[in-house]
């Protein structure tokens, strides 16, 4: 069964650095997302991205992130500035679209654990 | 925004005996879908639930949306170790692209 793939699987970085959190998603998936969940706490929609434009972001994703398709395969997050309080699990998560889109279920890759130090 | 309450928050059972955990808000939903999460991996997918008052199986796992499509709950009968993990329920998000999550029931179910 086809999956989505997040790598690193775990990345240290200091603060104050950028990091790109890597991300393929199912091929035939039309909507790709990034959730984060620190430890412990729940699951939080960061953005949705559809036909190569964000169409949703919550108030988490300000301007130290952006999400990126480079090459219609790939989805990446990315962070230009890191704070402590970043350090989470990030989540890439990709979804078809069919006539009931809105009951489509998300598939979620393993996550990418972050550590900022 | 929906808010979405879980509960129980923690639920720490023995092999073989049943159990019942919720998932509600005072919100109605056009559908919720229920994710299973195991440590070191993303949410997986459960079931989703469409219609009010449907009920659902899936092998030992029952789950029901309620008439008003408020809640929901899901139903283990006769638990095993492998049922261990993080149940998040989520519902669709203001704008219908994303998904909203809950807290979550983490179960352990003991040998």
């Amino acid at each position: 069964e086809p999956e989505v793939t997040q790598t690193p699987s775990h990345q240290v970085t200091q603060m104050g650095q950028e990091v790109i959190l890597h991300c393929v998603p199912i091929s035939n998936h039309l909507y790709f997302y990034w959730y984060r969940q620190i430890l412990g706490q729940k699951v939080e929609f960061l953005v949705s991205f559809y036909n190569n434009e964000i169409s949703e972001k919550s108030e988490i994703f300000d301007d130290q992130f952006s999400v990126e398709r480079p090459d219609g395969s790939n989805f990446t997050l990315k962070i230009r500035s890191t704070k402590l309080e970043d350090s989470a699990m990030y989540f890439c998560a990709s979804r078809t679209r069919h006539q009931s889109s809105y009951n489509s279920p998300l598939h979620f890759g393993n996550g990418t654990r972050l550590t900022v130090t | 925004t929906q808010l979405l309450e879980q509960s129980p928050q923690f639920l720490s059972i023995q092999e073989g005996e049943n159990l019942t955990v919720y998932c509600n808000s005072s919100s109605v939903f056009s559908s919720l879908q229920w994710y299973r999460q195991e440590p070191g991996e993303g949410p997986v997918l459960l079931v989703t639930v469409v219609t009010g008052g449907e009920v659902k199986k899936l092998k030992r796992l029952t789950f029901q949306f309620g008439d008003a499509r408020k809640d929901s709950s899901l139903h283990i009968t006769a638990a095993q170790p492998g049922d261990t993990g993080l149940y998040l329920c989520a519902v669709p998000g203001d704008y219908g692209q994303n998904f909203v999550f809950g807290p979550g029931t983490r179960l352990s179910v003991l040998p």
